[in-house]
């Protein structure tokens, strides 16, 4: 069954980067994109961006462009999502989401906190 | 952006009774080569990642129950519950993904009235 892993929650000061993985199993890795989609508490979805796992390319959304990195390693099915210059209205879960007609599987979500 | 704009925000039906959220598009979201709509249905419980329920705006996904269904006039893109069961109490999105940047409608809570 397809499955879609996060790494645990993160702590992280106003300034710092975290990065985020997600691995995938159950179906192969190269033949869907990942998206990423955060949820602030309480609050709704918001799509962050693509990458394909066919050649690393990626489309980010204007609201992170500049600070976020998505990229894969094929040779792990794993997708990461980097977030640089956290502020505190960054704190949200973070999903990872296999490419889709509908997003059809999620990851279980990645609480990342930024605090000082 | 493609805005995608829900009604109402949160609605209370009772048991066994018809729930219909309203989901709007800011501009067409389907290629006239395939007049197909590029909208999907979400149900969020708490702490869970959403469920895809509706795809192609009226597409119900494996497992789903018969009791959601989707549908779409104009701009206009409903989801309907036909008889409300207590384990639908969620909050329900919409999104279009026919375009980046996928965006999401602002929710819509359902509760038991």
């Amino acid at each position: 069954q397809v499955q879609l892993v996060q790494s645990g929650a993160e702590v992280k000061k106003p300034g710092a980067s975290v990065n985020i993985s997600c691995k995938a199993s159950g179906y192969t890795f190269t033949s869907y994109g990942v998206n990423w989609v955060r949820q602030a508490p309480g609050q709704g979805l918001e799509w962050m961006g693509w990458i394909t796992t066919r050649n690393g390319n990626t489309k980010y959304d204007q609201k992170v462009q500049g600070r976020v990195t998505m990229t894969i390693d094929t040779s792990t099915s794993t997708a990461y999502m980097e977030l640089t210059s956290l502020k505190p209205d960054d704190t949200a879960v973070y999903y990872c989401v296999r490419e889709g007609f509908g997003f059809m599987f999620w990851g279980q979500g990645t609480l990342v906190t930024v605090s000082s | 952006d493609i805005v995608m704009t829900q009604s109402p925000d949160s609605l209370a039906v009772s048991l066994g009774e018809r729930a219909t959220i309203t989901c709007k598009s800011s501009q067409s979201i389907s290629y006239t080569s395939n007049n197909k709509n590029y909208l999907a249905w979400y149900q969020q419980k708490p702490g869970q990642p959403p469920k895809l329920l509706i795809s192609w705006a009226s597409t119900r996904a494996s497992g789903v129950p018969d009791r959601f269904s989707g549908s779409e006039s104009g701009p206009d893109f409903t989801l309907t519950i036909s008889s409300l069961q207590a384990e639908d109490v969620a909050v329900y999105y919409c999104q279009q993904y026919f375009i980046t940047p996928y965006t999401f409608g602002q929710g819509t809570k359902l509760e038991i009235k």
